[in-house]
C-alpha cells in the first residue's frame, strides 16, 4: 500500500499569510494526487486534482505542485473561509490512501 | 445539479449488519465510478470501497474486505454498501462520492450518514 504523509499536522497562520502544506508518498504516484478541504461537520471538497489542476469554482489562491513522491498545496493570501483541514489523496493504485490531514488554524 | 444523499446509518451491535444507500441525481449514474469513504470520530478520511463505472468492478480496503459489499442499481440511480460482521472500529460517518478519472479523485460528495457500532 502507498502511504501518504502530510506535514505539518497543524499549522497556525494569520489572514493574508501564504501557507504551504506538504504531502509525501511512500512510492512514486507520478501526478495522481488530489487535495481536499474539509470543514467541521461537512463533507470534503476537492480543490486540486492531478497534482496541479484547479477544480472548477475553486479560488485561484489555491495551487498545487509536485510529482513523483513530493507534493505541495499552497494557499496564497489566507482568507477566513480557508481555516479548515486539508487532506491529500493518491489515486495511483488501490487501495486509495489519504494523508492524515493538516489543520489550518487561526494564529 | 449533482446530488448524492446517503441513508441507512444508525446504531448497531457488534457482529450486526447495516445497509447504507446513496441516492444519486443530476448525472448519468451508470457511467461513473462511485466511492465510499468513512471518517471515524475525530479522525481522518479512510477510503472504504469503489465500484467502477460501466463494468461495476468492486475494490475494497483490507479493513473491510470480506465483510462489506458494494453494489449499485443503475435503474434506481442508487449505490449501496452492505456491511456485515460490524466491529466497533467501523464506527464512522460514511460518505458516498462520485469518482473522476477512472475513479481516481472525488468531485461530488454526499453529506454523510453516521454509523455507530456499540453494545
Amino acid at each position: 500500500d502507498i502511504q501518504m504523509t502530510q506535514s505539518p499536522s497543524t499549522l497556525s497562520a494569520s489572514l493574508g499569510d501564504r501557507v504551504t502544506i506538504t504531502c509525501r508518498a511512500s512510492q512514486s504516484i507520478t501526478t495522481w494526487l488530489a487535495w481536499y478541504q474539509q470543514k467541521p461537520g461537512k463533507a470534503p471538497k476537492v480543490l486540486i486534482y492531478k497534482a496541479s489542476t484547479l477544480e472548477s469554482g475553486v479560488p485561484s489562491r489555491f495551487s498545487g505542485s509536485g510529482s513523483g513522491t513530493e507534493f505541495t498545496l499552497t494557499i496564497n493570501s489566507l482568507q477566513p473561509d480557508d481555516f479548515a483541514t486539508y487532506y491529500c489523496q493518491q489515486y495511483n493504485s488501490y487501495p486509495r490512501t489519504f494523508g492524515q490531514g493538516t489543520k489550518v488554524e487561526i494564529k | 445539479e449533482v446530488q448524492l444523499v446517503e441513508s441507512g446509518g444508525g446504531l448497531v451491535q457488534p457482529g450486526g449488519s447495516l445497509r447504507l444507500a446513496c441516492a444519486a441525481s443530476g448525472f448519468t449514474f451508470s457511467t461513473y465510478s462511485m466511492i465510499w469513504v468513512r471518517q471515524a470520530p475525530g479522525k481522518g478520511l479512510e477510503w472504504v470501497s469503489t465500484i467502477t463505472g460501466g463494468s461495476d468492478i468492486p475494490y475494497y480496503a483490507d479493513s473491510v474486505k470480506g465483510r462489506f459489499t458494494v453494489s449499485r442499481d443503475s435503474a434506481k440511480n442508487s449505490l449501496f454498501l452492505q456491511m456485515d460482521s460490524l466491529r466497533a472500529e467501523d464506527t464512522a460517518v460514511y460518505y458516498c462520492a462520485r469518482g473522476r478519472d477512472s475513479s481516481g479523485w472525488n468531485d461530488h460528495w454526499g453529506q454523510g450518514t453516521p454509523v455507530t457500532v456499540s453494545s
